[in-house]
């Protein structure tokens, strides 16, 4: 099973600003993804990052907002731009187990971010 | 599109009380079939599959069957603890989906003593 790290594991941000969470897994992945979680919610899938390419992103989202990068096969960054009350959530970061596309997940901590 | 639809919460039992959590699906073909929990203040983490008709999934107590015929996956244990409080999420990951995993809505469980 693969061991996924966050940081930050919480933040509380100003209105206006931009923060960048950090995901690191403890082996090489072809593919991360981002979610979002708000308050009492599912999982919406942001996006899927591969590596030394562009992330996919899914509807709703964009690159301007969130800008994902992802130098290498074991970590990945998101960056909540521009931040308003209504990015308020948990954005956790995932990798399959395997190569399997029919695979589980595998999930990291999540980062618990307030924005006021 | 490929669809999860669970049981809304909170479900709130008392400990050693029987637990049922239905959980219907639509996809075409056969998906494979998760439930994920999540503990308070964590991420989710895999709790049990299925990947083809009639596998039982099965984990610390919990069980789920693959029933083709009802699109259903519906989670149960015998006998819950107060460490079992937490919210549980139906998924399913599918050609159809794009090998998106899709989530329900999750359901919120209180166990008390």
């Amino acid at each position: 099973s693969a061991v996924i790290s966050q940081k930050p594991s919480r933040d509380i941000c100003q209105r206006g600003t931009s923060l960048t969470i950090q995901c690191q897994v403890d082996s090489q992945v072809t593919m991360m993804f981002w979610y979002r979680q708000q308050p009492g919610q599912s999982l919406t899938l942001i996006a899927t990052a591969n590596q030394g390419s562009e992330a996919t992103y899914e509807s709703g989202f964009v690159i301007d907002k969130f800008p994902i990068s992802r130098p290498n096969l074991t970590f990945s960054t998101l960056t909540v731009s521009n931040m308003s009350p209504e990015d308020s959530s948990i954005y956790l970061c995932s990798v399959d187990s395997g190569e399997r596309t029919y695979n589980e997940q595998f999930f990291g901590p999540g980062t618990r971010l307030t924005v006021l | 599109g490929d669809s999860v639809t669970q049981m809304e919460g909170p479900v709130t039992l008392s400990e050693e009380a029987f637990l049922t959590i239905n959980c219907t699906y639509t996809a075409t073909g056969y998906p494979s079939l998760f439930w994920y929990v999540q503990y308070p203040g964590e991420g989710l983490q895999l709790l049990l599959k299925a990947t083809k008709a009639d596998d039982k999934g099965s984990n610390k107590g919990f069980e789920a069957t693959y029933r083709k015929e009802t699109t259903s996956f519906h989670l149960e244990k015998g006998s819950v603890q107060v460490s079992d409080s937490a919210v549980y999420f139906c998924a399913l990951r599918g050609r159809t989906g794009g090998f998106k995993t899709i989530f329900g809505a999750g359901t919120r469980l209180f166990v008390k003593a």
